[in-house]
């Protein structure tokens, strides 16, 4: 597609359960990277994948939190057991290649009641 | 470590004022990206300008402005002439080769422009 795809655009889960958030990537973008904004609050970097390079996962705040990336285009967030601060606007994002222009996608809000 | 510092969290101007959102950054490496996102009230993250540490040229787009200034370390952000549709949060950022060139964010700027 012309830009980046996220689904679902709005997830309303119970605590306790497992969520699973895609993203597609702009096509021919190697860099992909997954954010997270809770409500009024700044942009927090979760996890970054480029190419065939172990993913970055220093900023996923617990390990109920995984991601991947299959076949270098589409990935996937998962959250386990999620929790009420789970509950956020999860933005996908990639470039060309790291350090090139990342363009974001329209998020998955997520709220966990 | 990196960082970027939004100093200013809100701002309200009347249409047809100019607007300056101030964003300063700390870094180690050499080689590093700033940007400039628009965030409207409808969420989605606009990309608005990227530019690289080895260019310190200030770049003109239309009613947007840029003054990037290594010394400072600073790369402003001016809005001429603004008007309603400019209200929105403002995202500066910063990406290097320490951070993997993920992006880190500033806390953002809230421009609210009144008619």
């Amino acid at each position: 597609g012309a830009g980046v795809s996220q689904s679902p655009s709005n997830k309303v889960t119970e605590k306790g359960k497992d969520v699973e958030l895609r993203c597609d990537p702009i096509s021919g973008h190697t860099a992909l990277y997954w954010y997270r904004q809770s409500l009024g609050q700044g942009l927090e970097f979760l996890i970054y994948f480029q190419g065939n390079s172990a993913p970055d996962k220093s900023g996923l705040p617990s390990d109920r939190f995984s991601a991947e990336r299959t076949g270098g285009s589409v990935s996937t967030l998962t959250i386990q057991r999620t929790q009420q601060e789970d509950s956020a606007v999860y933005l996908c994002a990639s470039s060309a290649t790291a350090g090139n222009t990342i363009y974001f996608g329209e998020g998955s809000w997520l709220t966990v009641v | 470590a990196q960082k970027v510092t939004q100093a200013q969290t809100e701002i309200s101007v009347v249409e047809k004022e100019d607007v300056t959102l101030d964003c300063v950054y700390e870094t180690r490496d050499t080689t590093y990206y700033l940007f400039w996102y628009k965030q409207p009230p409808s969420g989605e993250l606009v990309f608005l300008i990227r530019r690289n540490s080895f260019d310190e040229q200030n770049e003109i787009s239309g009613r947007y402005s840029w003054n990037f200034q290594k010394s400072t370390s600073s790369f402003n952000f001016t809005i001429t002439a603004s008007q309603v549709v400019d209200s929105a949060v403002y995202f500066c950022a910063l990406s290097d080769k320490d951070s993997g060139y993920a992006l880190n964010f500033g806390k953002g700027t809230s421009l609210l422009v009144t008619p």
